[in-house]
């Protein structure tokens, strides 16, 4: 059974830095692309970040030069770092991974808060 | 990179049938696509890939009573036989070169 399960969200502070981490199970973790997605509480869903299965990295132009996507194949984990966070990034952020580029499965997902 | 357009809501009588539409825009037509949906409160939950073509293959455990049609630049969602759980989110969503793209979801309400 494929379970996606993300860590590390929270409060901090506009200009603040927070790194989200997602523990991936039940599946090749090295051979498929993943992505995190975000959703402001009552609004649609944002792509935010992927990364292929070789390790290429794509960005949403909001978060382009702020946030940096990465993974450890060995430890089957995909993390999302985050700095010069801004309260519009504030919003939960969902680990999701693909198969042949369309999502196939959804994170459970974790809050952050950008406030002073 | 492609926009996917979708209806704000959808309503439906209980028991009956319902056809949500994502539509691709121009120049990315023959696009695959998949179908997420969002329970209140909860997380989305793939539901299914759909080709250009129509074809569809579902993500497990997803009921009988949901399929996919395409016609053009156009990707449908058919709900039959509503039941009260059905009633959510739905977003489409593809994949383009360097990104990933989403609709702006249908809220289907089932009256």
């Amino acid at each position: 059974e494929v379970q996606l399960l993300e860590s590390g969200g929270g409060l901090v502070q506009p200009g603040g830095s927070l790194r989200l981490s997602c523990a991936a199970s039940g599946f090749t973790f090295s051979s498929y692309a993943m992505n995190w997605v975000r959703q402001v509480p009552g609004k649609g869903l944002e792509w935010v970040s992927g990364i292929s299965s070789g390790g290429t990295t794509y960005y949403a132009d909001s978060v382009k030069g702020r946030f940096t996507i990465s993974r450890d194949n060995s430890k089957n984990m995909l993390f999302l770092q985050m700095d010069s966070l801004r309260a519009e990034d504030t919003a939960v952020y969902y680990c999701a991974k693909s198969a042949n580029w369309q999502i196939d499965y959804w994170g459970q997902g974790t809050l952050v808060t950008v406030s002073s | 990179q492609p926009v996917l357009t979708q209806s704000s809501s959808a309503s439906a009588s209980l028991g009956s049938s319902v056809k949500l539409t994502c539509t691709l825009s121009s120049g990315h037509s023959s696009y695959t696509i998949a179908w997420h949906q969002q329970q209140p409160g909860k997380a989305p939950r793939y539901l299914m890939k759909l080709e250009g073509s129509g074809k569809y293959n579902k993500g497990s455990g997803v009921p009988d009573r949901f399929s996919g049609s395409s016609s053009g630049a156009d990707r449908y969602l058919t709900l039959s036989n509503l039941q009260s759980d059905d009633e959510a989110d739905y977003y489409c969503e593809t994949w383009d070169s360097n990104s990933w793209v989403f609709g702006g979801g249908t809220k289907l309400t089932v009256l």
